[in-house]
């Protein structure tokens, strides 16, 4: 198993552009998640969702979509990138629900100027 | 809104002395815990979690917790630090159907 996958590793935007943060996993996992983690902010969840078709929103969840079309896929959108969203990406996946460990991938990070 | 508090930003420890990770919780209802580890440029990594029963909590690489509901703590320990120990650790909450990190303390075992 490949894990929770997140596609691209890097990337540098401007300011106004849109991009798709990618994530996958291969686990069968229900529950997802997105969180972005700053310097003494520790990880604050965006939006995450408990199955395929269902998505909800976490604690920064402005300036970001997301969909849930597949169990395995759940992307992250930027609609229109902002300074303010310079971060760390990570993507994680668990069983059944929140009670369960997450698994987190490699992160993405992102600079916009 | 179920929350934790990691109070310390930076604890140092000697190798081979014992370490504790502070955390404190604000839940209403049963809390259901958790700490991670996230080594340098990784994503985080699952110890252990606390959901019921018994106080103390075994997890991975010989990490434990203890959970003491009438201080509203979850601290993490460990009988005798390793140099590899050293990491950001996160201890988090479930709220409802999210997962809330702390801010993270950042573990530095010196040789």
């Amino acid at each position: 198993n490949a894990g929770v996958t997140q596609t691209p590793k890097f990337q540098v935007l401007k300011t106004g552009q849109s991009m798709t943060l990618q994530c996958a996993q291969d686990m069968n996992h229900e529950y997802m998640s997105w969180y972005r983690q700053d310097p003494g902010m520790g990880l604050r969840l965006i939006h995450y969702s408990v199955g395929a078709g269902i998505t909800d929103q976490g604690e920064v969840p402005n300036g970001y979509n997301v969909s849930r079309s597949t169990t395995e896929d759940f992307p992250l959108r930027l609609l229109s990138a902002a300074p303010s969203q310079t971060s760390v990406y990570f993507c994680a996946s668990s069983r059944q629900s929140s009670y369960n460990e997450q698994f987190f991938g490699p992160g993405t990070r992102l600079t916009v100027l | 809104a179920q929350s934790v508090a990691q109070p310390e930003d930076q604890v140092n420890v000697a190798e081979g002395n014992p370490l504790t990770v502070k955390c404190t919780y604000s839940v209403s209802g049963n809390p259901y815990l958790f700490w991670y580890v996230q080594y340098p440029n990784r994503g985080l990594q699952f110890l252990l979690k606390y959901i019921t029963g018994d106080n103390l909590v075994k997890g991975s690489y010989g990490f434990e917790a203890e959970f003491n509901k009438s201080q509203t703590s979850f601290h993490l320990k460990k009988p005798s630090a390793l140099v590899s120990d050293s990491a950001l650790y996160f201890c988090a909450v479930r709220d409802a159907d999210k997962i809330i990190f702390g801010k993270g303390t950042r573990l530095h075992i010196l040789p």
